[in-house]
C-alpha cells in the first residue's frame, strides 16, 4: 500500500484554467504539507495542515487554496494557471506530533505543466 | 532565519568510490538535520537526521553523517558508492520547536559511473 498518494501523477493545462491536484495519506498522521519543487529542483514549502487545520501558509498566492476535508487527504487547488506555477508538487506527511523532528514521508508529485 | 547551504550541484564518482555530499547550515543555534534522497521520478525518502545525542548519524543505505557544531556542517558520506546511489540529494534544516518545517538546499545530483 502506498504511504502518500497523490493523483494524478501528470497534468497539462492551458493557462488561465482551475485545477486540483488530490493528496491521501495512510499512515495515520495528523499533519500534511504541500511544496512545491521547481525546475531546478528547489523545493520550497507552500503549507502545512495539523489535524485539518492551517497551521503555515508561506507566501503563496492566493490562486493556491488548500482544502482538508479530513486528517487523512489535502487537495490543492488552483486558480487562473499561469506559466509559473509549472512545477513539480509534492505533498507530504508527518506523524501525529507534527514536530520539529518528525520524519516527512512525501508522495511521489504532480508534475504540473502550464501551456 | 535558518538557511542551508549544499556545495557542488553535481558531485561524480566512480563505483567502489567514497561519496561526499557537503552541507552546510546556517542558523543562530543548532538546528535539527535531515538528508533527503529522491531517486528518478519519485517523492524524497528519509535518510537520516541528526536531533540530539551522537553527533555521528547512522542512515540507511550506508550512508552517513556529521553534525559538527564549530564547522556548522553536516556533511553526508558513504563509503563505498553503487550504481543505485545515483539521485538527487538534498540537505534540510528544521526549526527547534513548534511544528515541523524544513527548509532544503538546493540539492545534489550524485552521479555514479562504473
Amino acid at each position: 500500500d502506498t504511504a502518500v498518494s497523490q493523483t494524478p501523477k501528470y497534468l497539462v493545462t492551458q493557462m488561465g484554467n482551475d485545477k486540483s491536484i488530490k493528496c491521501e495519506q495512510n499512515l495515520g498522521h495528523d499533519t500534511m504539507y504541500w511544496y512545491k519543487q521547481d525546475s531546478k529542483k528547489f523545493l520550497k514549502i507552500m503549507f502545512s495542515y495539523n489535524n485539518k487545520e492551517l497551521i503555515i501558509n508561506e507566501t503563496v498566492p492566493n490562486r493556491f487554496s488548500p482544502k482538508s476535508p479530513d486528517k487523512a487527504h489535502l487537495n490543492l487547488h488552483i486558480n487562473s494557471l499561469e506559466l509559473g506555477d509549472s512545477a513539480v508538487y509534492f505533498c507530504a506527511s508527518s506523524q501525529v506530533a507534527g514536530g520539529p523532528t518528525d520524519t516527512q514521508y512525501f508522495g511521489p508529485g504532480t508534475r504540473l505543466t502550464v501551456l | 532565519a535558518q538557511s542551508v547551504t549544499q556545495l557542488g550541484s553535481h558531485v561524480s564518482v566512480s563505483e567502489g568510490a567514497l561519496v561526499l555530499l557537503r552541507c552546510n547550515y546556517s542558523s543562530s543555534v543548532p538546528p535539527y538535520l535531515f538528508w533527503y534522497v529522491q531517486y528518478p521520478n519519485q517523492g524524497l525518502q528519509l535518510l537520516l537526521k541528526y536531533t540530539t545525542g551522537a553527533t555521528l548519524v547512522k542512515g540507511i543505505n550506508g550512508f552517513e553523517a556529521e553534525f559538527k557544531k564549530s564547522e556548522t556542517s553536516f556533511h553526508l558520506t558513504k563509503p563505498s558508492a553503487h550504481m543505485s546511489d545515483a539521485a538527487e540529494y538534498f540537505c534540510a534544516v528544521s526549526q527547534l520547536s513548534g511544528y515541523s518545517t524544513l527548509t532544503f538546499g538546493k540539492g545534489t545530483m550524485l552521479l555514479v559511473s562504473p
